[in-house]
């Protein structure tokens, strides 16, 4: 059984960088079968998709965020990274990660975690 | 980019009832599209991914359809676990984008 964990600092100041971590147990980071994702949802609005990365290391970002935003993964840890550089209250959101299957559409998630940017 | 606009955002309903959710893509997406159910502290939960494909341990009252700009998921008779908020999610190689979710409540 899949299983995805974020973790990470509930609290971020405006101006530094959000970082958080996804453990995921049950499937490989390093499988060619499968992307790695990062999704959030504000509180009150709809889900945003923030990017992809694959095994390889290739990314996909969404275009309104791709100028702040970088992925990276650790095979060894079997672990995949989210950093959002000079994050404002616009930032504060559950974040989600996701595994997406190689039709594109995401298959499990983790139960999210909140990060509040706030000084 | 191509917008999803979900209805309706809330939906009373009772134990037994058949209820259908809509998604609407502002151009045409093919049937790339899949449908979460997600409950409050919980990871949302994939139930149907390419407009009409049924996941894997998904009950069969649920079901979706549509192609093009039109899509609905309808359950055939709610039971009590269903009460959730549904998810459509627009996707393909490059891009993704989210309704705004519908939450179903017990009328």
């Amino acid at each position: 059984q899949v299983q995805l964990q974020e973790s990470g600092p509930g609290l971020v100041k405006p101006s530094q960088t959000l970082s958080l971590t996804c453990t995921v147990s049950g499937d490989s980071v390093s499988s060619s079968t499968y992307y790695w994702s990062w999704i959030r949802q504000p509180a009150g609005k709809a889900l945003e998709w923030i990017g992809r990365i694959y095994s390889n290391g290739a990314t996909n970002y969404s275009p309104s965020l791709k100028s702040r935003v970088s992925m990276s993964l650790d095979t060894s840890e079997n672990q995949f990274f989210l950093w959002i550089n000079s994050v404002t209250a616009a930032d504060t959101a559950v974040y989600y990660c996701a595994r997406v299957t190689y039709y594109f559409y995401m298959d499990v998630w983790g139960r999210g975690t909140t990060v509040t940017v706030s000084s | 980019d191509i917008q999803m606009t979900q209805s309706p955002s809330t939906l009373s309903a009772s134990v037994g009832d058949r209820v259908t959710i809509t998604c609407r893509a502002s151009q045409s997406i093919s049937t790339w599209l899949a449908w979460y159910q997600q409950k409050p502290g919980t990871a949302p939960k994939l139930l149907i991914y390419k407009a009409s494909s049924l996941e894997s341990g998904v009950p069969s009252r649920f079901s979706g359809s549509g192609s093009g700009t039109e899509f609905t998921l309808t359950i055939s008779s709610l039971q009590p676990d269903d009460f959730a908020t549904y998810h459509c999610l627009r996707y393909n190689p490059y891009s993704y984008s989210f309704g705004q979710g519908t939450k179903l409540e017990i009328k």
